[in-house]
């Protein structure tokens, strides 16, 4: 079974702080996808990282930073001195190789309070 | 330019009304889909069209018919539709469906249903 935990429903932090967003999922398949999407209150699924199950490296873009652990099934998001514009729902989610569906992640509300 | 574009933004229709949703992109992509997001809750895969083909669809109820007349549009038709279905209706696309490629969101419709 293909499964997305997000455990963290919402979050509030004040403007500046630092912020992890967790994901753990879950998939018997070796290749698969990881995908970050933020959706901000316009409704729009904007794309953040994609990653494959063979790489590992963490990756920085900005303020933007992922962490992805195989042996724990978990890919993680920080963002670095939160902005009030970071405020948004954050999807994880997971497709598996030549799949078309992604399962998502119940998503994680972010507020970030001036 | 990864840009998916929906109309209308907003729809409100009773009942017994008839309207389409309508879809485009021009990023050369062969797969479009259709998703439906409910209040807090993540997107649910409805349709899926691979080079202008309905490939996927996910029990979806006969008062929403999609159509995709080119490889850049795609439409979803509704009719008789219940209040239960008021939500936000997204359209993705992706470069194709058998390589797990990153899809790509419009803003959405949200469509209210008296």
């Amino acid at each position: 079974a293909q499964k997305v935990t997000q455990a963290q429903t919402e979050i509030s932090v004040v403007e500046k702080e630092d912020v992890t967003l967790d994901c753990v999922y879950e998939t018997r398949d070796t290749t698969y996808y990881l995908f970050w999407y933020k959706q901000p209150p316009s409704g729009e699924l904007v794309f953040l990282i994609r990653r494959n199950s063979f790489d590992e490296q963490n990756e920085i873009s900005g303020r933007y930073s992922w962490n992805f652990q195989k042996s724990t099934s978990s890919f993680n998001f920080t963002i670095t001195a939160s902005q009030v514009v970071d405020s948004a729902v954050y999807f994880c989610a997971l497709v598996n190789t030549g799949g078309f569906k992604t399962i998502f992640g119940a998503g994680t509300r972010l507020f970030v309070k001036a | 330019d990864t840009e998916v574009t929906q109309t209308p933004k907003h729809l409100v229709m009773g009942m017994t009304n008839k309207k389409s949703l309508k879809c485009e992109q021009h990023m050369g992509h062969r797969a479009m889909y259709w998703y439906k997001q409910k209040a807090k809750k993540p997107p649910e895969l409805m349709f899926v069209y691979s080079y202008e083909k309905l490939s996927i669809n996910e029990s979806v109820p006969s008062r929403f018919s999609p159509e995709c007349p080119n490889s850049s549009l795609l439409n979803l038709h509704l009719h008789a539709l219940q209040p239960e279905d008021s939500a936000l209706y997204l359209c993705a696309s992706s470069q194709d469906t058998s390589r797990s490629d990153t899809q790509y969101f419009g803003p959405g419709t949200r469509l209210t249903v008296l």
